[in-house]
């Protein structure tokens, strides 16, 4: 089975960052996406790693470390609109296994 | 289109009766999915259709549950005798599995919000 575990929510102060860990279990693994999902809309692509280390893009950046099923998504900067829930999905056989996200707030 | 367009937005229908709910994918995808997210909870694969094959049906809740693809393109999901626990949002995404570096990545549609009185 899929074991994708990630925090249920954080806050934050605009301008700071925030790192959202995210620990996975999975019988096989073709990479690990991040999506951002502001409420009522569709869940929107910010990161994909399959090699072990850090991405980065923008404000935004992502590890992985395979050997040891983990991940985070770092936010730098965090302006009111990256309030929104992320989510971390790992794919296997092109499918792909959610967890339940983490709803960030950023405070002014 | 420019983006995956799922229709209806939001359905509101009775205990019992039958909901269909239809996803254009992004042209030349030739990978169409559908999730489910309930209030709370992380999305939950559901079908997965990839070019001519068998879909892969494993996350079917139920034989209520089914969905098919017309002409590798177009999808429907549909729910026959729907039960108050099938009120969630449906989430169709395509891909393009041949396609560079994060070949797997799935592009959302808006999503349709069904709610079963």
């Amino acid at each position: 089975g899929q074991n994708i575990d990630q925090p249920t929510e954080m806050t934050a102060t605009e301008g700071a960052i925030v790192q959202i860990n995210c620990t996975y279990q999975t019988s096989g693994f073709n990479g690990l996406f991040w999506y951002q999902q502001h409420a009522g809309e569709a869940p929107t692509f910010l990161s994909y790693n399959v090699l072990d280390g850090l991405e980065e893009k923008g404000r935004f950046s992502s590890f992985l470390s395979r050997s040891k099923g983990y991940s985070y998504l770092l936010l730098k900067e965090l302006q009111m609109k990256d309030s929104a829930s992320y989510l971390c999905a790992v794919s296997s056989d092109y499918k792909l296994s959610f967890g339940a996200g983490t709803t960030v707030t950023v405070r002014a | 289109g420019a983006g995956v367009s799922q229709s209806p937005s939001n359905k509101v229908t009775e205990k019992g009766k039958d909901v269909e709910l239809r996803c254009d994918p992004i042209s030349g995808h030739t990978a169409l999915y559908w999730y489910r997210q309930s209030l709370g909870q992380g999305l939950e694969f559901l079908i997965y259709f990839q070019g001519n094959s068998a879909p892969d049906k494993s996350g079917l809740p139920s034989d209520r549950f089914s969905a098919e693809r017309t002409g590798g393109s177009v999808s429907t999901l549909t729910i026959q005798r729907t039960q108050q626990e099938d009120s969630a949002v449906y989430l169709c995404a395509s891909s393009h599995p041949l396609l560079g570096d994060a070949s797997e990545t799935q592009y959302f549609g808006p999503g349709t919000r069904l709610l079963v009185l």
